[in-house]
Order: C-alpha cells, then structure tokens, then sequence
C-alpha cells in the first residue's frame, strides 16, 4: 500500500476553520474516491474522480469540495468545518475493474 | 438509494470455530467485493466475485455469490487470532458515472483463545 498515501494522519481544527486533506498516488490510477468511516455507518463516499478534471459526488458530499488537476492527487477540502465532520477520512484509488486500495486514513477533529 | 446490509454487526468466537458474515443488497449487483480492516487500520482488499453463484477459496476463507447477484457471503474456517477485524461486503453496480462501491456496515469479528 505504499503507492497512496494521505497526509496528516490526524488533524486538530477548530469549527468553521478550512482544513484540506493530501491523497496522493504513484500508480496513475484513474478512478480515486474519499470515503468517511463512522461507527454505525460503515464507509461512505463523499466525492469520486473517474480522471483529472473529472469529479462527481457520491453518497454525503455537503461541506466538502475535491479537486483533481493531476491524476496523482486529489484533495479533499472541508470549506468550513462543523463537529459533524468529525471522521476518519480514507482516499482511495481503483485500478480498473477491480479492488480498491486504501489510504492509511486522515484521523480528523473538529473542535 | 442502494443499500448493503450486512450480518451479524459483531461476532465473537473461540479461536477454532467457524465464522460467517452475509452481506444483502436491495439491488442486483454487478458484482461483489470483500474487505478486511484490522483495528486501527485500513480496508484491504480481499477478493471480487462477479458471476451469479460463484464461490471463490482462499486458505481457510470461502466466498459466495448469491444466484440473484444480490445476496453474498464469507466464511471463515477454524479461525484465529489473525482473522481479528472487521470485515466489509461493497457492492457494485452500474450508474451513469461508471462503477461506485456501496459498502455494508460491516461485521466486527473478535477471536478468543
């Protein structure tokens, strides 16, 4: 799982703070996805990325915006954060038709 | 929405015993994915079924696929203390926007010596 990583592995902010999210891959894949993990609710899809400049949201996109000028990364920014977005936050990427590989996950806080 | 629903939530067993988790789709899937995420970890990816009824083996895990393509399983044979984790079903199916991954909630399976 080397090839894709995240940065930080956790964060601290402060409500109504802007805060991004780094996901970054060495493969070229070309579908990545940013999924949350909550207790009781399993992994949801927030936003995904067919290619570069090419995004679409997914299950629970409100507060969040991504971007994907280059297909090895793909941010994830929490325009103003709330304590609902308190999360474990993973960026994954698809090579073709077939699993995804993980990220190690953004352990995020909001104060 | 699709939903994927998955049982039992949580399983604990001595090491040894058997183990299965079922994972059900309110709709037909293209196909199936299984993950493991070890305490504190990431999801990993274990294995994908595509065709209706297929079983697919690996070591001591056995995988199913539901002849409707809506319904899928896991079993673990003789478990042990490495099989600790919780593990996640993802379905795929066709949109508009190409493949997405739904994933049930998951079943947390604890081993005991």
């Amino acid at each position: 799982d080397a090839g894709i990583t995240q940065s930080p592995r956790y964060k601290i902010t402060e409500t109504g703070r802007q805060v991004t999210l780094m996901c970054h891959q060495t493969w070229s894949h070309s579908y990545m996805f940013w999924y949350r993990q909550d207790l009781g609710h399993g992994l949801r899809l927030i936003y995904y990325s067919a290619a570069a400049d090419i995004t679409d949201k997914g299950e629970v996109p409100d507060g969040y915006v991504v971007s994907r000028s280059k297909t090895e990364n793909f941010p994830l920014t929490l325009e103003s954060a709330t304590r609902s977005q308190t999360s474990v936050y993973f960026c994954a990427s698809r090579r073709d038709d077939y699993g995804y590989t993980f990220g190690s996950g953004t352990r995020l806080t909001v104060v | 929405g699709q939903q994927v629903m998955q049982i039992p939530q949580y399983q604990h067993v001595q090491e040894g015993e058997d183990f299965t988790t079922y994972c059900n789709s309110s709709t037909t899937l293209s196909n199936i994915q299984w993950y493991k995420q070890r305490p504190g970890g990431h999801p990993v990816f274990l294995i994908q079924l595509v065709k209706s009824g297929e079983v697919k083996k690996q070591k001591r895990l056995t995988f199913q696929f539901g002849e409707a393509k809506k319904n899928s399983s896991l079993h673990i044979t003789a478990t042990q203390t490495t099989d600790v984790g919780t593990y996640f079903c993802a379905g795929n199916i066709l949109t508009g926007g190409g493949n997405k991954l739904t994933f049930g909630t998951g079943t947390q399976l604890k081993v005991e010596l």
